[in-house]
């Protein structure tokens, strides 16, 4: 069993639309979580974490954390063509510095 | 968030031959951390570069096949030895932030293939 489950995709949105990017973890010990955006031929880049159980807003982007049920996810509000990317979910276990990277969602916003 | 660079971007290499790759952090840190993207995939960590200390590599990546040096806390090598298509990746190296949560923040990344 992976220790990080995301669905591959690509999830198609309409712009202005709200995309709902969904991971779960199988470790009950993690203890931070991380959503990173990968554009095609570049690095991955740090858009938000949550570490807390609910929700965690930062401008467009609303994270929501659910350790009951080993689940974080990632609300995008007003998708934006720009906002067409992999996104990949990380978790850290025990907070350590080692992460687990989900496979990726690949997200498209169609204008 | 720390500005990291390496070099080199890119490289097509024959198999059998080795490349190292240069990671150097504007700023000193403690730990630094070497992954592999293969074609589509995600993020797999190599290992764990620690200044003053042998690197700690995770399971499926040994010392003879990805040597790492970390001479000081700014700068980090990982060199893929005697290299086959199979090692055709995107080599990232990472940092830890400052935010006490153990985020990373990522270098450009090289992308390396192996003819």
């Amino acid at each position: 069993q992976k220790e990080v489950e995301q669905n591959s995709g690509p999830l198609s949105v309409p712009e202005g639309a709200i995309a709902s990017l969904n991971c779960t973890y199988s470790d009950r010990g993690s203890q931070s979580f991380f959503w990173y955006r990968q554009y095609s031929g570049k690095s991955p880049e740090l858009i938000m974490f949550i570490y807390s159980n609910g929700d965690k807003e930062d401008g467009r982007f609303t994270a929501q954390l659910n350790k009951a049920s080993q689940y974080v996810s990632l609300l995008i509000r007003d998708s934006q063509p720009s906002d067409s990317a992999t996104y990949l979910c990380a978790v850290n276990l025990y907070n350590f510095n080692k992460f687990y990277f989900g496979s990726g969602t690949k997200l498209n916003v169609k204008p | 968030s720390a500005v990291i660079s390496q070099k080199p971007s890119r490289d097509i290499c024959q198999r059998g031959t080795s490349l190292t790759i240069q990671c150097q952090v504007d700023s000193q840190v403690t730990m630094m951390f070497w992954y592999r993207q293969q074609p589509g995939q995600s993020l797999t960590l190599i290992a764990t570069a620690n200044q003053g200390s042998e690197a700690t590599y995770e399971s499926g990546f040994v010392i003879d096949k990805f040597p790492i040096s970390r001479p000081n806390l700014t700068f980090s090598t990982l060199t893929v030895s005697n290299m086959s298509p199979e090692d055709s990746s995107i080599y990232l190296c990472s940092v830890p932030g400052e935010g006490g949560l153990n985020e990373q923040y990522f270098g450009p990344g090289t992308r390396l293939t192996v003819t």
